[in-house]
């Protein structure tokens, strides 16, 4: 009965590889996210879908590719991966009517070597 | 300009309060959230406060929001152990709903 879940947990994979991390909400909610937070703990929005649509859209390398395919589902697929991109990625959702808070993911460990 | 900001650390004694403290800029936020995350977890949500009111509580949690100097605070009361993690403020801005973060409190409670 997991709210926001996010797979995989871990990722390891090698420099140049392209990856994806999915993201499935059974909140009902209309507004998926996707946040990178970094080594040193800070977080920043990176995109953003309200039923499907791309509504937020932050200064990321367009090597990042958000696909929804629904709105309970928000999906990242990362191609040619760089060192900076170890980061842990957390996906989170909310109902955008209202202003409603949004709801995290576990997250999803991204290292590069 | 978007800005939050929070103090790093804050060490207290088991069964005493902790206040965490947090500034913002953007006076058109219109909620204030406090998240918590516990090491390897992910982000938990504690509260939140509207930015038209000054107060909230909720059990042992107490927000204060001062909107004139943009200061929002999280006071717990008699902390435990199982409240040490990073808290982490954020303001959302109305429309798309999107979260600011501060860089997180990290909280350590000793016996």
């Amino acid at each position: 009965d997991t709210a926001v879940s996010q797979t995989p947990k871990y990722l390891v994979t090698q420099m140049g590889n392209d990856k994806s991390i999915k993201c499935e909400q059974n909140l009902g909610h209309d507004t998926m996210y996707w946040y990178k937070q970094d080594s040193k703990k800070f977080l920043k929005i990176m995109f953003s879908y309200n039923n499907k649509e791309l509504i937020i859209n932050e200064t990321v390398p367009n090597r990042f590719s958000p696909k929804s395919p629904d709105k309970a589902h928000l999906n990242l697929h990362i191609n040619s991966l760089e060192l900076g991109d170890s980061a842990v990625y957390f996906c989170a959702s909310s109902q955008l009517t209202g202003d409603q808070p949004q709801h995290f993911g576990d997250g999803t460990r991204l290292s590069i070597l | 300009g978007e800005d939050v900001e929070q103090s790093l650390f804050l060490s207290v004694r088991e069964g005493d309060s902790s206040v965490i403290n947090c500034t913002y800029t953007d006076s058109s936020s219109t909620y204030l959230y406090w998240y918590k995350q516990e090491p390897g977890a992910g982000l938990q949500l504690l509260t939140y406060i509207f930015s038209n009111m000054d107060m909230k509580q909720d059990q042992r949690l107490t927000v204060l929001l001062n909107k004139k100097d943009k200061h929002l605070s999280l006071r717990i009361a008699d902390t435990q152990t199982g409240d040490s993690a990073i808290y982490f403020c954020a303001e959302s801005q109305s429309g798309y709903n999107k979260l600011i973060f501060g860089a997180g409190t990290r909280l350590a409670v000793h016996p």
